[in-house]
Protein backbone atom coordinates (compact mmCIF):
# COMPACT_ATOMS: atom_id res chain seq x y z
CA UNK A 1 0.00 0.00 0.00
CA UNK A 2 0.66 3.40 -0.07
CA UNK A 3 3.19 4.92 2.75
CA UNK A 4 4.94 7.98 4.42
CA UNK A 5 8.85 7.18 5.66
CA UNK A 6 9.94 9.78 8.22
CA UNK A 7 12.98 10.30 9.56
CA UNK A 8 14.40 10.48 12.29
CA UNK A 9 12.78 9.14 15.00
CA UNK A 10 13.91 10.96 17.43
CA UNK A 11 15.92 14.44 17.51
CA UNK A 12 18.06 15.86 20.18
CA UNK A 13 19.22 19.47 19.20
CA UNK A 14 21.09 22.37 21.32
CA UNK A 15 18.99 25.39 21.98
CA UNK A 16 19.65 27.61 18.83
CA UNK A 17 20.89 25.02 16.27
CA UNK A 18 18.85 24.12 13.40
CA UNK A 19 16.18 20.60 13.40
CA UNK A 20 15.92 18.64 9.79
CA UNK A 21 13.00 15.91 9.63
CA UNK A 22 12.61 14.13 6.17
CA UNK A 23 10.12 12.37 4.96
CA UNK A 24 9.43 10.04 1.87
CA UNK A 25 6.25 9.14 0.22
CA UNK A 26 5.19 6.39 -2.19
CA UNK A 27 2.02 7.96 -3.89
CA UNK A 28 3.36 10.02 -7.12
CA UNK A 29 -0.46 11.61 -7.47
CA UNK A 30 0.52 13.09 -3.82
CA UNK A 31 -0.31 16.42 -3.74
CA UNK A 32 -0.47 17.84 -0.38
CA UNK A 33 2.04 17.52 2.13
CA UNK A 34 1.04 18.90 5.65
CA UNK A 35 3.45 18.80 8.75
CA UNK A 36 1.49 18.55 12.41
CA UNK A 37 3.07 19.51 15.98
CA UNK A 38 1.73 17.22 18.91
CA UNK A 39 2.70 18.55 22.31
CA UNK A 40 1.84 15.73 24.81
CA UNK A 41 -1.51 14.79 25.71
CA UNK A 42 -2.53 17.36 23.22
CA UNK A 43 -3.77 17.03 19.69
CA UNK A 44 -1.90 17.72 16.51
CA UNK A 45 -1.74 20.62 15.46
CA UNK A 46 -1.15 21.93 11.74
CA UNK A 47 2.31 24.09 11.66
CA UNK A 48 3.06 24.54 7.85
CA UNK A 49 2.24 22.58 4.70
CA UNK A 50 2.99 22.65 1.03
CA UNK A 51 0.83 21.87 -2.29
CA UNK A 52 3.01 20.35 -4.90
CA UNK A 53 3.01 23.64 -7.63
CA UNK A 54 5.44 24.75 -5.27
CA UNK A 55 8.78 23.42 -4.07
CA UNK A 56 9.44 25.88 -1.07
CA UNK A 57 7.64 27.38 1.68
CA UNK A 58 8.64 30.00 4.86
CA UNK A 59 6.57 30.56 7.89
CA UNK A 60 9.17 32.75 10.46
CA UNK A 61 11.56 30.17 12.03
CA UNK A 62 9.65 26.81 10.01
CA UNK A 63 10.23 25.83 6.14
CA UNK A 64 9.07 23.08 4.51
CA UNK A 65 10.92 21.74 1.16
CA UNK A 66 9.29 19.12 -1.65
CA UNK A 67 10.80 17.43 -4.31
CA UNK A 68 7.85 15.75 -6.31
CA UNK A 69 10.69 13.95 -8.97
CA UNK A 70 12.37 12.43 -5.72
CA UNK A 71 9.13 12.35 -4.27
CA UNK A 72 10.41 13.41 -0.56
CA UNK A 73 9.87 17.08 1.60
CA UNK A 74 11.41 18.15 5.00
CA UNK A 75 10.78 20.18 7.91
CA UNK A 76 13.46 22.84 8.51
CA UNK A 77 13.22 24.70 11.81
CA UNK A 78 15.94 27.34 12.32
CA UNK A 79 16.97 28.54 15.91
CA UNK A 80 15.49 25.98 17.99
CA UNK A 81 13.70 27.09 20.95
CA UNK A 82 12.54 24.48 23.98
CA UNK A 83 8.81 25.53 23.40
CA UNK A 84 9.70 23.64 20.16
CA UNK A 85 9.82 20.05 21.70
CA UNK A 86 7.07 17.88 20.58
CA UNK A 87 6.54 15.13 18.09
CA UNK A 88 6.33 16.69 14.74
CA UNK A 89 3.93 14.16 11.92
CA UNK A 90 4.49 14.36 8.12
CA UNK A 91 1.84 13.49 5.98
CA UNK A 92 0.70 13.03 2.39
CA UNK A 93 -3.00 12.66 0.99
CA UNK A 94 -3.08 9.56 -1.11
CA UNK A 95 -5.95 7.79 -2.70
CA UNK A 96 -9.60 9.63 -2.46
CA UNK A 97 -9.49 11.27 0.71
CA UNK A 98 -6.61 9.56 2.85
CA UNK A 99 -4.26 10.78 4.50
CA UNK A 100 -1.06 8.99 5.59
CA UNK A 101 0.91 9.58 7.91
CA UNK A 102 4.71 9.23 9.08
CA UNK A 103 5.32 7.59 12.23
CA UNK A 104 6.61 10.63 14.20
CA UNK A 105 9.80 12.44 14.97
CA UNK A 106 10.42 13.61 18.83
CA UNK A 107 12.43 16.65 18.81
CA UNK A 108 14.00 17.64 21.85
CA UNK A 109 15.28 20.88 22.61
CA UNK A 110 17.94 20.94 24.85
CA UNK A 111 18.62 24.53 26.77
CA UNK B 1 -8.80 25.56 18.06
CA UNK B 2 -11.56 24.88 15.28
CA UNK B 3 -14.74 23.60 16.73
CA UNK B 4 -14.60 20.21 17.75
CA UNK B 5 -15.13 17.66 20.69
CA UNK B 6 -15.03 14.42 21.64
CA UNK B 7 -17.18 12.44 24.21
CA UNK B 8 -16.16 10.79 26.18
CA UNK B 9 -12.45 12.16 26.54
CA UNK B 10 -11.62 9.19 28.61
CA UNK B 11 -12.80 5.26 29.04
CA UNK B 12 -12.18 2.10 30.16
CA UNK B 13 -14.35 -0.83 29.11
CA UNK B 14 -13.99 -5.02 29.15
CA UNK B 15 -12.98 -7.33 26.06
CA UNK B 16 -16.26 -7.45 24.17
CA UNK B 17 -18.09 -4.81 24.98
CA UNK B 18 -19.52 -2.53 22.40
CA UNK B 19 -18.35 1.36 22.79
CA UNK B 20 -19.23 4.08 21.12
CA UNK B 21 -17.34 7.59 20.50
CA UNK B 22 -18.60 10.69 19.11
CA UNK B 23 -17.14 13.70 17.35
CA UNK B 24 -19.18 16.78 17.20
CA UNK B 25 -18.30 19.63 14.95
CA UNK B 26 -19.66 23.31 14.98
CA UNK B 27 -17.75 24.06 11.66
CA UNK B 28 -19.80 22.95 9.10
CA UNK B 29 -16.86 21.06 7.52
CA UNK B 30 -18.16 18.46 5.03
CA UNK B 31 -15.38 15.72 5.73
CA UNK B 32 -14.99 13.43 9.01
CA UNK B 33 -12.40 11.72 10.31
CA UNK B 34 -11.12 9.08 12.91
CA UNK B 35 -7.92 7.94 13.47
CA UNK B 36 -6.22 6.20 16.05
CA UNK B 37 -3.01 6.64 17.21
CA UNK B 38 -0.38 4.07 18.49
CA UNK B 39 3.50 4.15 19.34
CA UNK B 40 5.51 3.95 16.33
CA UNK B 41 2.23 4.22 13.96
CA UNK B 42 1.22 7.60 14.19
CA UNK B 43 -2.33 8.60 12.71
CA UNK B 44 -4.13 5.91 10.87
CA UNK B 45 -7.24 6.43 9.12
CA UNK B 46 -10.35 3.87 10.33
CA UNK B 47 -13.29 5.54 8.61
CA UNK B 48 -14.08 8.91 7.04
CA UNK B 49 -17.25 10.43 5.83
CA UNK B 50 -17.37 13.01 2.76
CA UNK B 51 -21.24 13.83 3.53
CA UNK B 52 -24.31 12.67 5.62
CA UNK B 53 -24.30 8.74 5.19
CA UNK B 54 -22.05 8.99 3.36
CA UNK B 55 -19.15 7.05 4.60
CA UNK B 56 -15.76 4.89 3.51
CA UNK B 57 -13.19 2.73 4.78
CA UNK B 58 -9.56 3.25 5.65
CA UNK B 59 -6.51 2.01 6.33
CA UNK B 60 -7.21 0.10 9.56
CA UNK B 61 -11.22 -0.43 9.20
CA UNK B 62 -11.28 -3.81 10.59
CA UNK B 63 -13.73 -4.26 13.84
CA UNK B 64 -15.09 -0.36 13.33
CA UNK B 65 -17.83 1.30 12.08
CA UNK B 66 -19.31 3.94 11.74
CA UNK B 67 -22.17 6.40 11.30
CA UNK B 68 -23.08 9.99 9.97
CA UNK B 69 -26.28 10.91 10.53
CA UNK B 70 -26.38 14.96 10.98
CA UNK B 71 -23.53 16.89 9.70
CA UNK B 72 -22.37 18.19 12.72
CA UNK B 73 -21.81 14.27 14.37
CA UNK B 74 -19.82 11.40 13.17
CA UNK B 75 -19.87 8.22 15.68
CA UNK B 76 -17.38 5.78 15.72
CA UNK B 77 -18.69 2.17 17.29
CA UNK B 78 -16.23 -0.62 18.32
CA UNK B 79 -18.87 -3.77 18.41
CA UNK B 80 -16.83 -6.00 20.26
CA UNK B 81 -13.73 -4.03 21.77
CA UNK B 82 -10.55 -6.50 22.03
CA UNK B 83 -7.17 -5.00 23.83
CA UNK B 84 -5.86 -4.53 20.39
CA UNK B 85 -8.10 -1.28 19.73
CA UNK B 86 -6.79 0.14 23.18
CA UNK B 87 -5.71 3.64 21.77
CA UNK B 88 -5.88 6.93 21.74
CA UNK B 89 -8.68 8.13 19.00
CA UNK B 90 -8.99 11.40 17.34
CA UNK B 91 -11.35 12.99 14.70
CA UNK B 92 -10.46 15.22 12.39
CA UNK B 93 -12.43 17.62 10.00
CA UNK B 94 -11.94 19.28 6.83
CA UNK B 95 -13.64 21.82 4.43
CA UNK B 96 -12.95 19.68 1.46
CA UNK B 97 -11.85 16.03 1.05
CA UNK B 98 -8.25 15.18 -0.86
CA UNK B 99 -5.28 17.89 -0.45
CA UNK B 100 -7.40 20.08 2.34
CA UNK B 101 -6.19 20.30 5.71
CA UNK B 102 -7.43 18.64 8.59
CA UNK B 103 -8.46 20.17 12.05
CA UNK B 104 -8.25 17.19 14.80
CA UNK B 105 -10.35 16.66 18.05
CA UNK B 106 -8.50 16.88 21.82
CA UNK B 107 -8.89 13.03 21.52
CA UNK B 108 -10.62 9.72 23.23
CA UNK B 109 -8.30 7.82 25.43
CA UNK B 110 -9.62 4.33 25.14
CA UNK B 111 -8.32 1.57 27.43
CA UNK B 112 -9.91 -2.43 26.53
CA UNK B 113 -9.18 -4.75 29.49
Amino acid sequence: GENVEQHPSTLSVQEGDSAVIKCTYSDSASNYFPWYKQELGKRPQLIIDIRSNVGEKKDQRIAVTLNKTAKHFSLHITETQPEDSAVYFCAADINNNDMRFGAGTRLTVKP
Amino acid sequence: DAGITQSPRHKVTETGTPVTLRCHQTENHRYMYWYRQDPGHGLRLIHYSYGVKDTDKGEVSDGYSVSRSKTEDFLLTLESATSSQTSVYFCAISRQGRADTQYFGPGTRLTVL
